[in-house]
């Protein structure tokens, strides 16, 4: 059974483009959450969705992101128009349903660098 | 609303020597807490959970956690650190799907 996959794992770009990050949850599971790591900084909840269904977006900064889950494919994060400060590790999570005490398995991030 | 806070940014043991890692919590209804690992740009590992059993939680690698109600804690030990025990430590706290993670705690371990 395949881990969480994300993709790319290193991902470049200039100020003003955009930046796409794909999760794949595993198997079975139909929970997605995305966190922020920040230089220096911890892990910060992003959000968190389930197929076609956004549940809370509450870490989610206002503008410039967004993100899905459809019905089919991965989830993705979508960064537009990024800044500088946008460069960080972003990782996904999956759970089989809503998580209390669950345990969330986590993909390997994408590092995002922005030029 | 939930909150982690983990009390030290940075532990630094001699190999063979004991680790504690601190985590304290808040919480409005029963807990469950994590304690994650992350190796230098790697992912996130699951070291342990408690989940409302025992409140003695062992995981991988040697670690265990208590879970103190009365102190609103979570610590993570090993009785003896490993060279290969150098990563990041996350203490997470979930209420529903609620999440909350610690700012973690750096572990560097010396020869």
């Amino acid at each position: 059974n395949a881990g969480v996959m994300q993709n790319p794992r290193h991902l470049v770009r200039r100020r003003g483009q955009e930046a796409r990050l794909r999760c794949s949850p595993m198997k079975g599971h139909s929970h997605v959450y995305w966190y922020r790591q920040l230089p220096e900084e911890g892990l910060k909840f992003m959000v968190y969705l389930q197929k076609e269904n956004i549940i809370d977006e509450s870490g989610m900064p206002k503008e410039r992101f967004s993100a899905e889950f459809p019905k089919e494919g991965p989830s993705i994060l979508r960064i537009q128009q990024v800044v500088r400060g946008d460069s960080a590790a972003y990782f996904c999570a999956s759970s089989p349903r809503q998580t209390t005490n669950n345990e969330q398995f986590f993909g390997p991030g994408t590092r995002l660098t922005v030029l | 609303a939930q909150s982690v806070t983990q009390l030290d940014s940075h532990v630094s043991v001699s190999e063979g020597t004991p680790v504690l890692l601190r985590c304290n919590y808040s919480s409005s209804y029963s807990p469950s807490l994590f304690w994650y690992v992350q190796h230098p740009n790697k992912g996130l590992q699951l070291l342990l959970k408690y989940t409302s059993a025992a409140t003695l939680v062992k995981g991988i690698n040697g670690f265990e956690a208590e879970f103190k109600k009365s102190e609103t804690s979570f610590h993570l030990t090993k009785p003896s650190a490993h060279m290969s025990d150098a990563a990041e430590y996350f203490c997470f706290v979930s209420e529903d799907y609620k999440l909350s993670f610690g700012a973690g705690t750096t572990v560097t371990v010396r020869a």
